[in-house]
């Protein structure tokens, strides 16, 4: 069975770009989290979809972050304009419905400079 | 707020003890309990779940749940080399938490 991929691994931008990430969850997997983890923390959740609408966006940076999941399957988060502060890996998780065990994509290292 | 919380450590335990790490959490209606565990440069790699009070055990990993403490424990036996990581702890209740990590050190 195929894991969560996600895309690019790496990504270096200046401040003040925009970005964009895509993550393909595990097949029929509803429930989709995107998180944000800074170098010696644990992963902050920024949002999570079930099948296609949002259950939990509350520490989203939404001036910034968007997020999107079309269809209920694949997922893009984006950051617009992108500070120093984003610099961080995005992790993509999936579970099969909430409350259930999750898997986390390879993740995306962002540098903004 | 829901709130998990972790030692950072660093845990340092020689090779073929047992190691014990611990999580407290804040949300009395969490419902499931999961270990992960994060080496340096690469995502979380899910080791154990539990739902139910209790222990549940499954090769050297023992998790064990107190919900009236809202505790959470993970025990590794016969630590080894390769134990050696940052082991998350998270919590659901309708939504997945996370806690900072402890950095698990297993000692040769």
């Amino acid at each position: 069975e195929a894991g969560v991929a996600q895309s690019p691994r790496y990504k270096i931008i200046e401040k003040r770009q925009s970005v964009a990430f895509w993550c393909n969850p595990i097949s029929g997997h509803a429930t989709l989290y995107w998180y944000q983890q800074i170098l010696g923390q644990g992963p902050k959740l920024l949002i999570q979809f079930q099948n296609n609408g949002v259950v939990d966006d509350s520490q989203l940076p939404k001036d910034r972050f968007s997020a999107e999941r079309l269809k209920g399957v694949d997922s893009t988060l984006k950051i617009q304009p992108a500070k120093l502060e984003d610099s961080a890996v995005y992790l993509c998780a999936s579970s099969l419905m909430v409350n259930t065990e999750a898997f986390f994509g390879q993740g995306t290292r962002l540098t903004v400079v | 707020q829901k709130e998990v919380e972790q030692n950072s450590g660093p845990l340092s335990v020689p090779e073929g003890a047992i190691a014990s790490l611990n999580c407290t959490y804040s949300d009395r209606g969490s419902q499931s309990f999961f270990w992960y565990r994060q080496y340096s440069g690469k995502s979380p790699e899910l080791i154990m779940f539990i739902y139910s009070n209790g222990d549940k055990e499954d090769g050297r990993f023992t998790a064990q749940l107190n919900k009236a403490s809202q505790y959470v424990s993970l025990l590794i036996r016969d630590s080894q080399p390769s134990d050696s990581a940052t082991y998350l702890c998270a919590v659901s209740a309708d939504g997945l938490t996370f806690g900072k990590g402890t950095h698990l050190i297993i000692q040769p």
